[in-house]
């Protein structure tokens, strides 16, 4: 299966300011996804990245505050811009479906904003 | 529409207690469906997936089964360090993305 490198695992930004989390696959992979996990709350998918197409972005979130780049199979950048506290959660970049083990995940963002 | 609904939200076990949480789900044309396990801070950790009714998987402690409703984590004889919350999410035959449950908290205490 997969392994997902997500950088960083944890920041403390300025409200206003932007942050610009990464995922490297060690192979490739057609789909990632990017989520965010508010505080003892479960996944929420902010949107779904192909490599060579446009990110598609769930109800809610637009691509204005959260854009997205897919330059190649093996690697994707989410930024979480103008920042401000309701932004704080963990962010999680995922790939799948591959293989019998379904959908892998990164390690996490933790991103609290003061 | 889909939807994937965990119960019960946190469950507290003696260790030794075996238990079972549940996954109810309504999703048009299951593709898949899945456990995971996640510790504070960290990303959900693979343990199984399920296809179709009927099927059952296993590792150590865990037992996954699914039927046409919903699916239960059988946990045996459980240890402290089985602690964390479990997710459960489905896919359906129209999208890849997943669906995920709320999740259950469980704890375990020595």
């Amino acid at each position: 299966s997969a392994v997902i490198s997500q950088k960083p695992s944890r920041d403390i930004c300025q409200r206003g300011t932007s942050l610009t989390i990464q995922c490297q696959v060690d192979s490739q992979v057609t789909m990632m996804f990017w989520y965010r996990q508010q505080p003892g709350q479960s996944l929420t998918l902010i949107a779904t990245a192909n490599q060579g197409s446009e990110a598609t972005y769930e109800s809610g979130f637009v691509i204005d505050k959260f854009p997205i780049s897919r330059p190649n199979l093996t690697f994707s950048t989410l930024t979480v811009s103008n920042m401000s506290p309701e932004d704080s959660s963990i962010y999680l970049c995922s790939v799948g479906p591959t293989g019998i083990r379904g959908y892998t995940f990164g390690s996490g963002t933790r991103l609290t904003v003061v | 529409e889909d939807q994937v609904t965990q119960s019960p939200e946190a469950l507290r076990l003696q260790e030794g207690e075996s238990s079972s949480l549940n996954c109810s789900y309504t999703v048009s044309g299951l593709r898949g469906l899945f456990w995971y396990r996640q510790d504070p801070g960290k990303g959900p950790e693979f343990l199984f997936t399920l296809y179709s009714a009927g099927e059952e998987k296993e590792k150590e402690r865990l037992k996954a089964t699914l039927t046409k409703k919903e699916s239960f984590l059988h946990i045996t004889a459980p240890k402290p360090e089985d602690s964390a919350t479990y997710l459960c999410a489905a896919s359906s035959r129209m999208h890849y993305q997943l669906i995920w449950g709320a999740g259950t908290k469980l704890i375990i205490k020595p």
